[in-house]
């Protein structure tokens, strides 16, 4: 069965640090992969996604993740954390054949001043 | 500005009550879809469907219930035999019939709580 695993439930990132937020998914088939981020009480917004191509993909607020079929990891990424970057972002997988995406539990990032 | 609604934003129930979340998009979409979110458990699939007139269960579709007999809406019902009710509920919609290549897109969320 497909999985989706997000180890760190919590991180905290001071500002203007990098990070990186980590996905690793059990899948037998080319996975569609996806970021989300979800702000308290609100839904999700879509941040990037990978489909196929080029493995390093660039989304939205300045993101990026990086696609490597070796490790099963599709980890999402930021130079310099902002405040407003606080949130929970969710991983999630899909593939070809299959009938629903499966989302991972999330991570919640806390930014320090 | 397309989108999608949901309503309401916050939402109670008391015992042996039925109670119906709304869902209206008007991005066009065919597919449409419900989520359950708990702490920690991230989101899981109830309900979803691929055109009007047509829905499959999800994971969790106990308790629950769904109609489309619109293309821009997808309610949710959720029963009296739902024992936990208690959660976030996420309405989301895709371009397509449901192809997971294609991203979904997210209402802000019903909370409903139980009196």
């Amino acid at each position: 069965a497909q999985s989706v695993t997000q180890p760190d439930i919590h991180i905290t990132v001071s500002e203007g640090a990098s990070l990186e937020l980590r996905c690793n998914y059990s899948y037998g088939a080319t996975p569609y992969l996806f970021w989300y981020v979800q702000s308290p009480g609100q839904g999700l917004q879509l941040l990037l996604k990978y489909f196929s191509g080029d493995t390093l993909v660039q989304g939205i607020k300045g993101f990026e993740a990086e696609f490597k079929r070796s490790q099963s990891s599709f980890n999402l990424r930021k130079p310099s954390v902002h405040w407003s970057d606080a949130a929970e972002y969710f991983c999630a997988v899909g593939a070809e054949g299959f009938q629903k995406l499966v989302f991972g539990t999330g991570t919640r990032l806390l930014v320090s001043p | 500005d397309g989108g999608i609604t949901q309503s309401p934003k916050y939402l109670f129930r008391k015992e042996g009550q039925n109670v119906t979340l709304s869902c209206e998009q008007n991005l066009n979409h065919d597919a449409m879809y419900w989520y359950r979110q708990d702490p920690g458990q991230g989101l899981r699939l109830i309900y979803y469907s691929q055109i009007v007139n047509d829905f499959q269960k999800g994971d969790i579709a106990e308790g629950y219930s769904v109609s489309r007999e619109k293309k821009e809406s997808f309610p949710l019902t959720v029963t009296s035999a739902q024992k936990n009710p208690t959660a976030f509920y996420l309405c989301a919609s895709s371009i397509g019939r449901g192809q997971l290549n294609q991203p979904q897109h997210f209402g802000d969320g019903t909370r409903l709580s139980i009196l």
